[in-house]
């Protein structure tokens, strides 16, 4: 069964730093490119990054581009994303997604979500 | 970045058949992609590749393509299926994924 789960997650001020995780389990992890989606409270999904599977492409959304750094560790089965000058429109629930396909690329279908974890920027 | 555009709301009655549609310039070069999502859950991928069905997904959810427009209708909308649809795509060079705005399905 293939699983996403998500950690990281928690109250930051803005201008902070927090790095989130992604634990996959029950597929191939090097298989497949990764992508962070994150949901601000009432609001629609808004893709963040995603990265290959050997992580040699990522792409950023043009909001995060700069402060926001998207990695993975084969050998660990996870995915991370560094979250840099953090700001209250960075508030969200970041969800990890896994890109299906016939492909290893981060832009095909999202077939499994994680329950994502939830960011808070406050202060 | 790259925009997809859907209307904010569709409503139907039960049985009859709601479409939901997403504009996007690179859309006849790009694979569109749906999801469902409903409240306080993950979404769900319910059409990729623009027409094709994940295993489980019931018969009444389809997708076409016609130039810079894909829709996804529901045929015989149940109640269940009351929720946020959204598509997705990515920009022509196959950089840049983005989600539609999403569309709010009620079933009256």
């Amino acid at each position: 069964e293939v699983q996403l789960v998500e950690s990281g997650g928690r109250v930051v001020r803005p201008g902070g730093s927090l790095r989130l995780s992604c634990a996959a389990s029950g597929f191939t992890f090097y298989d497949y490119g990764m992508n962070w989606v994150r949901q601000a409270p009432g609001k629609g999904l808004e893709w963040v990054s995603g990265i290959n599977w050997s992580g040699g492409t990522t792409a950023y959304a043009d909001s995060v581009k700069g402060r926001f750094t998207i990695s993975r560790d084969n050998g660990e089965t996870s995915l991370y994303l560094q979250m840099n000058s953090l700001t209250v429109e960075d508030t969200a629930l970041y969800y990890c997604a896994r890109s299906g396909g016939d492909s290893s690329a981060y832009y095909n279908e999202f077939d499994y979500w994680g329950q994502g974890t939830l960011v808070t920027v406050s202060s | 970045s790259y925009d997809l555009t859907q209307p904010p709301a569709v409503s139907v009655s039960p049985g009859q058949t709601a479409r939901i549609t997403c504009s996007g310039d690179a859309l006849p070069k790009q694979f569109s992609f749906w999801y469902q999502q409903k409240p306080g859950q993950a979404p769900v991928l319910i059409i990729y590749k623009d027409r094709k069905r994940p295993s489980g997904i019931p018969e009444r959810f389809s997708g076409s393509s016609s130039g810079t427009t894909v829709t996804l209708t529901i045929s015989g909308v149940q109640a269940e299926d009351e929720a946020d649809y959204y598509c997705q795509s990515a920009d022509s060079s196959r950089t840049y994924v983005t989600f539609g705005g999403g569309t709010k399905l009620t079933v009256l």
